[in-house]
């Protein structure tokens, strides 16, 4: 089934500790996304890729890292974790132009972090 | 600065028909996206409104008014499954998307 996988679902980490949310999409889209969803805000963009090999900053990229290596794949590392990050992470990937994308994002279905 | 408002929650009857507004500020304007969202599952793509006017699809419908900075996602004939969160996102000139908090509809028989 064509779509976006994101692991794990859900993960308790101590601060201090690094971590790598995973995200691979299948539908050879050239754009991806990584957003947080915290109660009562609305999705925050914290880094994303226009294609394979390139990366960009979003709204709140700081203590955020990526890399695309390829089409698929998107990683998201958290470097040295704090309690501040805990929220939801979305992946996301749309077919993607010049600049950000113009079309529909389509969504993973989250990634739950708690960091203590 | 830039900025969608939407009001928190909202409650409907199972039947009825409930609008969920959504105005914007931003720089620039490159079409208004409406998602849906349940509870614990990922966003997905309910309409898109790049001119103005009345987009019709199936029971739901999304207005834009561009002059107003303003949009709104009609739900007919409600039904239980439509409980969720409404997100409204616009698109600015450098194509970034700004989103909205979301209002969680409640739906009640």
């Amino acid at each position: 089934i064509a779509g976006i996988t994101q692991a794990p679902t859900s993960q308790i980490l101590a601060a201090g500790r690094r971590m790598t949310l995973r995200c691979t999409q299948d539908m050879r889209h050239n754009a991806m996304y990584w957003y947080r969803q915290d109660l009562g805000l609305g999705l925050r963009l914290i880094h994303y890729s226009n294609t394979a090999g390139t990366t960009g900053k979003g709204e709140v990229p700081d203590g955020y890292s990526v890399s695309r290596a390829n089409t698929d794949d998107f990683p998201l590392t958290l470097a040295s974790a704090v309690p501040s990050q805990t929220s939801v992470y979305f992946c996301a990937s749309s077919e993607g132009t010049s600049g950000m994308s113009t079309g529909e994002l389509f969504f993973g279905e989250g990634s739950r972090l708690t960091v203590l | 600065g830039q900025n969608i408002d939407q009001p928190t929650e909202m409650t409907a009857t199972e039947g009825a028909i409930v609008q969920i507004n959504c105005t914007y500020q931003t720089s620039g304007f490159n079409g208004l996206f409406w998602y849906q969202q349940h509870a614990g599952e990922a966003p997905t793509f309910l309409s898109y409104n790049v001119l103005d006017g009345l987009e019709e699809k199936g029971r739901f419908s999304s207005f834009l008014s561009r002059s107003k900075g303003y949009s709104y996602l009609l739900l007919k004939e409600l039904q239980m499954k439509d409980s969720a969160s409404y997100l409204c996102a616009v698109m600015d000139s450098n194509y970034q998307l700004i989103w909205g908090a979301g209002t969680k509809l409640i739906i009640k028989p």
